[in-house]
């Protein structure tokens, strides 16, 4: 198993600011994710974290928008630029082992731009 | 990213009863099916799963039913409980292709007492 840290838990911003996010994993992990889940909504993948590369996008997100890093293999950093209102959303942190037999989630971090 | 179609959308049980959420998918390539489940204010975990060289997998009152030939799999909650009451998720996953999860676009459930 793997146990997730996400900060912050919830926020509520100024439009046009930016907000990183935060997710430690207890232990090495190979792959970590960041997903959009609007309320009642499944979860969009927003791109995938490389240790030591630039993210994999997902079409429709763009690194300017929501720059990602990974310095390691137990921490990634998410970050939401030059916010708007419809940037208002529940970001989640998911890691998991090569060949996702199981995928842990973090408990989402609730955004709120006003 | 639309390549799995969950139904229903949302799905109301009294307590007893048999649930059932199906999931149809396109990409041939998929070799893990995953259910996931989500409870309000968390993220999701995972549930069941299935490989697809079994047609049935069975986990206490969860029950995976694999279709292969039709690209189907389907989760049933027998004897449903109240504290099923979630939103579900099914998100096939290839092993030799995209290393990413994809997910359905879920089920919410409502167990009634």
């Amino acid at each position: 198993s793997a146990v997730i840290s996400q900060k912050p838990s919830r926020d509520i911003c100024q439009r046009g600011t930016s907000l990183t996010i935060q997710c430690q994993v207890d232990s090495q992990v190979t792959m970590m994710f960041w997903y959009r889940q609007q309320p009642g909504q499944s979860l969009t993948l927003i791109a995938t974290a490389n240790q030591g590369s630039e993210a994999t996008y997902e079409s429709g997100f763009v690194i300017d928008k929501f720059p990602i890093s990974r310095p390691n293999l137990t921490f990634s950093t998410l970050t939401v630029s030059n916010m708007s209102p419809e940037d208002s959303s529940i970001y989640l942190c998911s890691v998991a082992r090569q060949g996702i037999t199981e995928a842990f989630f973090g408990q989402g971090t609730r955004l709120t731009v006003v | 990213q639309q390549q799995v179609k969950q139904s229903p959308q949302s799905l109301i049980v009294q307590k007893g009863g048999i649930s059932i959420i199906n999931c149809a998918y396109e990409n041939t390539a998929f070799d893990y099916f995953p259910w996931y489940q989500q409870f309000p204010g968390k993220g999701p975990a995972l549930l069941i799963a299935i490989r697809p060289d079994v047609s049935e997998k069975k986990e206490g009152r969860f029950t995976i039913s694999f279709n292969k030939s039709a690209k189907q799999f389907s989760l049933h909650i027998m004897d449903s409980q109240p504290g099923d009451s979630a939103t579900y998720f099914c998100a096939p996953y290839s092993s030799g292709g995209y290393n990413k999860l994809i997910f359905g676009a879920g089920t919410r459930l409502a167990v009634h007492p």
